[in-house]
């Protein structure tokens, strides 16, 4: 069965880096697009952008160029998040995700979040 | 960039009740490519719609998603106590946005 399985919790201080991983598993990982969503405390659901885990391209959402890079090693089937320069405000839970089927676009599994919260 | 507005922010209603959600967009979703999901605390959001109606697997049927264009409405026929929670829409039509969601509340 298809899963996405990600790294626990992290606390961070401000300046910090943090890098998130998303193992996929129960399916051939470089047929599907990972896509990453965020969630602030309270708040809804954000998209922050998505990666061709085939050919790279990474694809980021307007609020997410520069300190986000979106990244991927085929080998061990696992896409990462990795957020630079941490501020107060990347506090949240962190989602990677997967298309249903495939090129249906809408998110039909989802990892089950990373919270980050970054604090001094 | 394709704009969703969910409303009520929020609905409280009984079990048992009818719960009518709203999502309208900024500009048509081409092809109806509009997802519903639904959140409970502490999970991740579970998709319930796609293409506007299609249930998706293992949804019951008391869930169901209308509408075309701009104006799109998920319904709950009859709420059950597993059924409060969190939901958004969401487009991927153009890029990909979700709504701001709709907590639908016991009353």
């Amino acid at each position: 069965q298809v899963q996405l399985v990600q790294s626990g919790s992290e606390l961070k201080k401000p300046g910090a880096s943090v890098k998130v991983s998303c193992k996929a598993s129960g399916y051939t990982f470089s047929h599907y697009d990972i896509y990453w969503v965020r969630q602030a405390p309270g708040q809804g659901l954000e998209w922050m952008g998505w990666i061709n885990t085939n050919i790279g391209n990474p694809t980021y959402a307007q609020g997410f160029t520069g300190r986000f890079v979106f990244s991927f090693d085929t080998h061990v089937t696992t896409a990462y998040l990795q957020i630079s320069t941490l501020k107060a405000e990347d506090t949240a839970v962190y989602y990677c995700a997967r298309d249903r089927d495939v090129l249906t676009g809408y998110f039909g599994y989802w990892g089950q979040g990373t919270l980050v919260t970054v604090s001094s | 960039e394709i704009v969703l507005t969910q409303s009520p922010g929020t609905l409280s209603l009984s079990p048992g009740e009818r719960a009518t959600l709203s999502c309208r967009a900024s500009q048509s979703v081409n092809n109806n490519y509009l997802a519903w999901y639904q959140q409970k605390p502490g999970q991740a959001p579970r998709v319930l719609i796609y293409g506007a109606s299609a249930r998706a697997t293992g949804i019951p049927d008391r869930f169901s998603g209308s509408g075309s264009g701009t104006d799109f409405t998920l319904t709950i026929t009859r709420l059950e106590p597993e059924d409060f929670a969190v939901y958004y829409c969401q487009q991927y039509a153009d890029s990909w946005t979700f709504g701001q969601g709709t907590k639908v509340e016991i009353k």
